[in-house]
């Protein structure tokens, strides 16, 4: 069945990085696009970037613009997100979800937080 | 960026209910809209795509309807396995935008 396995969520300090993975099992990663959305405590739901199967369309929400990087290793079955110099407004679940539309598999989500 | 309001924020219904929320966006956006779910401490669940299209799998309980800028979803006989936070979501155009979210309980 399809799988998708977020890791390397952890406590950072505000102007730090961290890098996001996300393993994909259970279908063809190759052949989709792939996106980040986070949520925040106890808020709503917030698109964060799309990228596609062969990685020459990306966009990013303006939150994200100039601070994070969206990438994939097909061969790995892997997604990535780079997060350069971290807000504690960062501090949020991330979730990997396959599409580009519409998100029909969600990983369980790694956990972000940004403090001193 | 399109503004997607969801009403109401929270509501509180019996089993067997007809439970229903809305979705309004801030520009037309077609039927460019889905909905999920989000249960408590898991990731959201896809329901409906393009409106008013079921996802495979999901119970036909579940329904969505509208274009342009006005959407309905409906839950047509509430269970206590459907408590949940209730999302819509554009793609109308980037950055996609999500609603506030519904939180559904069971009276």
């Amino acid at each position: 069945q399809v799988q998708l396995v977020e890791s390397g969520g952890d406590l950072v300090k505000p102007g730090g990085s961290l890098r996001l993975s996300c393993a994909a099992s259970g279908f063809t990663f190759s052949d989709y696009y792939m996106t980040w959305i986070r949520q925040a405590p106890g808020e709503g739901l917030e698109w964060l970037s799309v990228i596609s199967s062969s990685s020459n369309i990306i966009y990013y929400a303006d939150s994200a613009k100039g601070r994070f990087t969206i990438s994939r290793d097909n061969a790995k079955n892997s997604l990535y997100l780079q997060m350069n110099s971290l807000r504690a407004e960062d501090t949020a679940v991330y979730y990997c979800a396959s599409g580009k539309d519409y998100f029909n598999y969600w990983g369980q989500g790694t956990l972000v937080t940004v403090s001193s | 960026d399109i503004q997607m309001t969801q009403s109401p924020s929270s509501l509180s219904a019996s089993v067997g209910d007809r439970v229903t929320i809305t979705c309004q966006a801030s520009e037309d956006i077609s039927n460019y809209l889905n909905w999920y779910h989000q249960k408590p401490g898991k990731a959201p669940k896809l329901l409906i795509y393009d409106a008013s299209n079921l996802e495979t799998g999901v119970p036909s309980k579940f329904s969505g309807s509208g274009s342009g800028t006005h959407f309905t979803f409906t839950i047509s006989s509430l269970q206590p396995e459907d408590i949940a936070t209730y999302y819509c979501q554009q793609y109308d155009s980037l950055p996609f935008t999500f609603g506030g979210g519904t939180k559904v309980e069971i009276e």
